[in-house]
Order: structure tokens, then C-alpha cells, then sequence
């Protein structure tokens, strides 16, 4: 089945010591996404792609960056998690803006900062 | 610019009972409206989505939703809920930017279904 995969799901860091999360999705998707999810909140977007242009929300703190080597696949970097930044972190990719508006999700990645 | 406003963070209904859950959106275009479910340390998933054309959109699991423009509403509807509908239900609305499409969220409202 086409999906997105999201790995690990579940990630322990150290305060200040950086972290990658990373996405894979098989649906051959331009855009990639990524959303922080805390506790009982709604997903807030971080940044994404479409195809290699990055676009940043303009309150992404700079201790977040994103790559995408490829169509396939992307990367969130925590350069010095701190304990705020605990939260879930969501993968989403969308086929392209003019002929789909939905967004698949990935499962999600739990960061956990000690 | 668009926004989502969820009415009710936590909804309880017994088992068998209608599922309400009230979404209000706010857009200075015509809006393509979203619900997706998310279940515990789970990614969200697609309910059911309304773009152009018919103004009631069913979805996943039963679920449906009614696009009123008048009331600037997108409610969420199940005639007789299950145990396994016990999730948290997000609403969204989509805009169009040059860099792709964009998701707007409400806040969300937690389902509780009872016994």
C-alpha cells in the first residue's frame, strides 16, 4: 500500500543534543510537510516542500531545519532540542496544489527531551 | 485570511446516540473544508473532505458533513455512534499558496462515546 513512514516513532533526546526525524512516503507525492503537535493541540505547521523549493513558516524557530535529498524523502533536524520542544511530530505529503487539497499524514514521531 | 473554529473541546455521547461536532470556518475564498480523525499517538487520518460540488459530503465510518455557506459552517455528523469513533476530530480548511496547500486547523474536540 502507498503510504507515508515516519521513523522512529518514538524518540528520546538529550536537552541540546540534535536529533533527525525522518519521512518516507511511496506515493510519489511534490509536497512534503511538517507539523508539531503538542499535547492537546492542534498540528502547527513547521515548514515544507514543494518538490525542491522550501518554504518556511515565518515562526519556525531557526533551531529547525528540513532536506529533502529526493521526491521520497525528508528530514526534520532539531539542531539543540530543548524541553519545549517535546511534542509529535507529523509527516504529511499532498500530490500537488492545483488537482489535490488533502493531505496524507504519516504516523507521527513522539520526541521526548530529558 | 482563514480560520477554523471548533465549538467544544470535549463531546460525550452514549453508544448509539447522533454525533455532533460544529466546525465554523472563516475564509475570503471559497473554502476547501477537511475533517480528519486522530486516534492516541496516531498521525491523522482522512474523514472526509468538501471542494466543489455537492454540499453534503460523506465520508469514512459513517460520518458525513453538510457545507452551508450561509452559516460559514462544515458540521460533522454520525447517526449512531461506536465505541471505536472515541478520537479526537480536527476540521481544516485549505488555502492555495505558491509554495503548495496550505492546512489551517481548528482546535480540535475530543469524542468521548459511552457505554
Amino acid at each position: 500500500d502507498a503510504m507515508v513512514i515516519q521513523n522512529p516513532r518514538y524518540q528520546v533526546t538529550q536537552f541540546g543534543k540534535p536529533v533527525t526525524l525522518s519521512c518516507s512516503q511511496t506515493l510519489n507525492h511534490n509536497v512534503m510537510y511538517w507539523y508539531q503537535q503538542k499535547s492537546s493541540q492542534a498540528p502547527k505547521l513547521l515548514f515544507h516542500y514543494y518538490d525542491k523549493d522550501f518554504n518556511n513558516e515565518a515562526d519556525t524557530p531557526d533551531n529547525f531545519q528540513s532536506r529533502r535529498p529526493n521526491t521520497s524523502f525528508c528530514f526534520l533536524d532539531i539542531r539543540s532540542p530543548g524541553l519545549g520542544d517535546a511534542a509529535m511530530y507529523l509527516c504529511a505529503t499532498s500530490r500537488d496544489p492545483i488537482s489535490s487539497y488533502e493531505q496524507y499524514f504519516g504516523p507521527g514521531t513522539r520526541l521526548t527531551v530529558t | 485570511a482563514q480560520s477554523v473554529t471548533q465549538l467544544g473541546s470535549h463531546v460525550s455521547v452514549s453508544e448509539g446516540a447522533l454525533v455532533l461536532l460544529r466546525c465554523n470556518y472563516s475564509s475570503s475564498v471559497p473554502p476547501y473544508l477537511f475533517w480528519y480523525v486522530q486516534y492516541p499517538n496516531q498521525g491523522l487520518q482522512l474523514l472526509l473532505k468538501y471542494t466543489t460540488g455537492a454540499t453534503l459530503v460523506k465520508g469514512i465510518n459513517g460520518f458525513e458533513a453538510e457545507f452551508k455557506k450561509s452559516e460559514t459552517s462544515f458540521h460533522l455528523t454520525k447517526p449512531s455512534a461506536h465505541m471505536s469513533d472515541a478520537a479526537e476530530y480536527f476540521c481544516a480548511v485549505s488555502i492555495l499558496t505558491g509554495g503548495g496547500n496550505k492546512l489551517t486547523f481548528g482546535t480540535g474536540t475530543q469524542l468521548k462515546v459511552e457505554l
